[in-house]
């Protein structure tokens, strides 16, 4: 299973824009990115995903590197409610994504 | 039902006992997996049932941990003789099977065991 890195943790002001790095250097061709986040005492939730192109949702905007070794989750007016652990995952249409491996993602503080 | 739902939500338990926890997922969705999460941890993958058949028991960390899904819906998630060392969150999601690696997972709340 290909491996992400991210930073343990971050800090961001509120409404101020977040990048939230991940390296993925020994992605496939046939991994997609997501990413999922989990707020304090809940279950994990979905975010974004993409495969090759940049991708925006309203929750936030996914930017992939041209070699797709790594990509940024950007969250573009953080708020206190965006306080969470952000994971960044592949999932590989090989296998048909099913074995999902989130890592000890990235925690976002967010300063009022 | 509306969202994927986990019983119980919190189980304390004497080493030793077997537990065994149960989900129901989003009914529309085939794909049901099963996660593990200690404290300050991010969510260990377990198992997986596309309907009734578990493709990847890969992650169950012991042969005292077992995963059914008999009718393609409910799944159970069942430990025996408990340890300590099983104290954690276990979380059930599900997602839509023609979603694959694309697919979106819904997660429940979660059922908390904690283990004396």
């Amino acid at each position: 299973d290909a491996k992400t890195t991210q930073p343990n943790s971050m800090e961001s002001n509120e409404e101020e824009p977040v990048h939230l790095p991940c390296n993925h250097s020994t992605i496939s061709g046939t991994d997609y990115i997501h990413w999922y986040r989990q707020l304090p005492s809940q279950g994990p939730e979905y975010v974004i995903h993409g495969l090759t192109s940049n991708v925006n949702n309203r929750m936030a905007s996914l930017a992939i590197a041209e070699d797709r070794k790594s990509s940024t989750l950007i969250l573009h007016r953080a708020t206190l409610r965006d306080a969470a652990v952000y994971y960044c995952i592949l999932r590989d249409l090989n296998t048909g994504g099913f074995k999902t491996i989130f890592g000890a993602g990235t925690r976002l503080f967010v300063k009022a | 039902g509306a969202g994927v739902s986990q019983s119980p939500r919190y189980k304390v338990t004497k080493r030793g006992q077997d537990v065994t926890l149960r989900c129901d997922p989003i009914s529309s969705h085939a794909t049901l997996y099963w996660y593990q999460q200690a404290l300050g941890q991010g969510p260990e993958f377990l198992t997986y049932f596309n309907y009734e058949a578990q493709p990847d028991k890969s992650g169950l960390p012991s042969d005292r941990f077992s995963a059914e899904r008999p009718e393609g819906s409910i799944s159970t998630l069942t430990i025996q003789r408990t340890e300590q060392r099983d104290s954690a969150m276990y979380r059930c999601a599900s997602s839509n099977l023609a979603g694959g690696p694309t697919g979106e997972l819904f997660f429940g709340e979660g059922s908390r065991l904690t283990v004396l």
